[in-house]
């Protein structure tokens, strides 16, 4: 059972470059979410999602889009990327209104 | 403006002993609670939770507490094992809306033989 997979693991990027993390979920999850933590930081929320084909932001969503085409799967892109954005990226997924399961993580370091 | 806090960055302890992890918060709308244990390199894991309807949740070796009065949690781990070496994350919500978690910066427990 794989539960949250997360791809890639590992990346970098130079400045102004582009890329997308990709989620997926095989618990049949309604709920989606992206946290980055940084140093210092708790997880701060990205964007997430309630269902197929719906997104809301999180915390802090400046600089990210984020899609959900299908309900098993959460897309975190970055168009620009910016040496701010050098995080560890998590990708979670809940049912409703229970705890989220966290997928292992995207390195991104920003150069 | 941190609304949930861990304010000791970390904790050692020795095997055998008790564990004890702290949390404040500020937002006294909060009313659901959760604990949350990473490993290196992996993602964040759920341990346990409370509502603001108890002041005490048991699950094997983990106790959470909370103090409403006070908005202040902890986690107690007994007896700690080296196994629960990792960085302990707590993280509160209102009205259960787990899109809106927010989590404190954490601490890193080290069990010691």
């Amino acid at each position: 059972n794989a539960g949250v997979t997360q791809t890639p693991k590992f990346r970098v990027l130079k400045t102004g470059q582009s890329m997308t993390l990709l989620c997926a979920q095989d618990m049949n999850h309604e709920y989606m979410y992206w946290y980055r933590q940084d140093p210092g930081m708790g997880l701060r929320l990205i964007h997430y999602s309630v269902g197929e084909g719906t997104t809301a932001k999180g915390e802090v969503p400046d600089g990210y889009n984020v899609s959900r085409l299908k309900k098993q799967n959460f897309l975190l892109g970055l168009e620009s990327a910016a040496p701010s954005q050098t995080s560890v990226y998590f990708c979670a997924s809940s049912a409703r209104d229970t705890e989220a399961f966290f997928g292992q993580g995207t390195r991104l370091t920003v150069v | 403006d941190q609304q949930v806090k861990q304010n000791s960055p970390s904790l050692s302890v020795q095997e055998g002993r008790i564990s004890i992890l702290n949390c404040d918060y500020t937002n006294s709308m909060f009313d659901y609670f959760l604990w949350y244990k990473k490993y290196p390199a992996e993602g964040p894991t759920f341990l346990i939770s409370i509502s603001s309807i108890k002041d005490k949740n048991e699950d094997g070796r983990f106790t959470v507490f909370l103090n409403k009065s006070a908005k202040h949690l902890s986690l107690h781990i007994v007896p700690s094992q080296p196994g629960d070496s990792a960085v302990y994350f707590c993280a509160a919500s209102v009205s259960y809306n787990t899109d809106k978690l927010i989590f404190g910066t954490g601490t890193r427990l080290q069990v010691f033989p």
